[in-house]
């Protein structure tokens, strides 16, 4: 049951240009939803998030845009630099109750100097 | 700035034996949550707790799994008798309250059951 999917396991990018990773979801209980950036051997680390009454929220050099119709999110980096290299989850919450938060498969960006 | 913090980074234990994995959480949230991603997959949600009690658990987290907050700092997670499946990294995360806020995680305990 794969309530988050991130289609695209991988994406190459060259410094200095856009990196677009997409994100769609199955549930409309989901309202909050997240971007994590895992490098290996550590934990998942907070990035950017957007709350459903929005649809677009920035910060430096990270976007991310949600359009509840369709959902589907997407994450904008630029410009993208060779540390952006890493692998990317989108996550998703509901409103009520603790909120678990549900991962995406992940997409592994490499930033090509 | 403070951080989710989980000991240890490395526990290689044979298949049947019990395990604890321990995490300190940030102080000032109260609740917590554990997941684990086996290698090359997605993270997956284990157990939330809050309040002294779980709140939510998966359909992963059966009766050998266990989780406890023994004091006012630590959160630990226990397999009693551990599979060869088990094997994964497990991550402890926290938040300081629900309703859009981000989870914190540690940098995970990599379980590697022989």
């Amino acid at each position: 049951d794969q309530q988050v999917k991130q289609n695209s396991p991988s994406l190459s990018v060259q410094e200095g240009r856009i990196s677009i990773l997409n994100c769609d979801y199955t549930n409309s209980m989901f309202d909050y939803f997240l971007w994590y950036k895992k490098y290996p051997a550590e934990g998942p680390t907070f990035l950017i998030s957007i709350s459903s009454i929005k649809d677009k929220n920035e910060d430096g050099r990270f976007t991310v845009f949600l359009n509840k119709s369709a959902k589907h999110l997407s994450l904008h980096i630029v410009p993208s630099q060779p540390g952006d290299s890493a692998v990317y989850f989108c996550a998703a919450s509901g409103s009520g109750g603790y909120q678990k938060v549900t991962f995406g498969t992940g997409t592994k960006l490499q930033v090509i100097p | 700035e403070p951080e989710v913090t989980q000991t240890p980074s490395h526990q290689v234990t044979q298949m049947g034996q019990e395990v604890i994995l321990r995490c300190v959480p940030i102080s000032n949230h109260l609740y917590f949550y554990w997941y684990r991603q086996i290698l090359g997959q997605k993270v997956e949600f284990l157990v939330s707790f809050y309040n002294n009690e779980i709140s939510e658990k998966s359909e992963i987290f059966d009766d050998q799994f266990s989780v406890e907050r023994p004091d006012g700092s630590n959160f630990t997670l226990k397999i009693r008798s551990t599979k060869l499946e088990d094997s994964a990294m497990y991550f402890c995360a926290s938040r300081d309250r629900v309703g859009n806020s981000p989870l914190h995680f540690g940098n995970g305990t990599r379980l590697t059951v022989t």
